[in-house]
């Protein structure tokens, strides 16, 4: 059974930094790209950040882009999301996610339950 | 960047009756599209993928079609678990990006 765990989210001073992770099981974590996607409290979606299964490339949104950093272990089939200079639009809840199929970016068919991340003084 | 425009945004329904929602993404998207549903309190769940493909354990009572621009997903003889909230969601380009929702209420 595929399994994603998300930890590391809480409330945070803006500008400051926190580091969410997100542990896999039930699959071969190194064959598939990764992803985090967030959801304002009431709000949509909001694709966050990607990562090949090799983890040699990485995608953002401008809204994130150079202010977040996705990475991955998948020696311990984890998918980590640092977050630096952290702004109040950034509270959200933050999915990790897995495509459907491997070894390329596609459908957002399993999602972890979401860790809480709030920005606010 | 493509944008997705979801409508209507609120929706309700009768039981046993259908619906459509539609999605219209700026620039062609070759059927890189997926619909999730969200119900309060949960993660979103993969429903329709590649515009029209369903996925694994959804009701047959779902379905996806569309094309170019414009997508649909129909929702046949509604069941009261079908109450939440649907989005679009592109695949064809980075930045990947949903439609705002539709929230499902059954009348």
């Amino acid at each position: 059974e595929v399994q994603l765990v998300e930890t590391g989210g809480g409330l945070v001073q803006p500008g400051r930094s926190l580091k969410l992770s997100c542990v896999a099981s039930g699959f071969t974590f190194n064959n598939y790209w990764m992803s985090w996607t967030r959801q304002a409290p009431g709000k949509g979606l909001e694709w966050v950040a990607s990562i090949t299964n090799s983890g040699g490339s990485t995608y953002y949104p401008d809204s994130v882009k150079g202010r977040f950093t996705i990475s991955r272990d998948n020696a311990q089939n984890t998918l980590y999301l640092q977050m630096n200079s952290l702004r109040s639009e950034d509270t959200a809840t933050y999915y990790c996610t897995r495509g459907l199929y491997r070894y390329n970016l596609n459908w957002f068919a399993y999602w972890g339950q979401g860790t809480l991340v709030t920005v606010s003084s | 960047d493509i944008q997705m425009t979801q409508s209507p945004s609120f929706l309700s329904a009768s039981l046993g009756n259908s619906i459509t929602i539609t999605c219209h993404a700026s620039q062609n998207i070759k059927g890189w599209l997926a619909w999730y549903q969200q119900k309060s309190g949960n993660a979103p769940e993969l429903l329709i993928y590649k515009a029209s493909s369903l996925q694994s354990g959804v009701p047959s009572r779902f379905s996806g079609s569309g094309s170019g621009t414009d997508y649909i997903l129909t929702i046949s003889n509604l069941q009261p678990e079908d109450i939440a909230t649907y989005y679009c969601q592109h695949y064809q380009s980075f930045p990947l990006t949903f439609g705002s929702g539709t929230k499902l209420e059954i009348k």
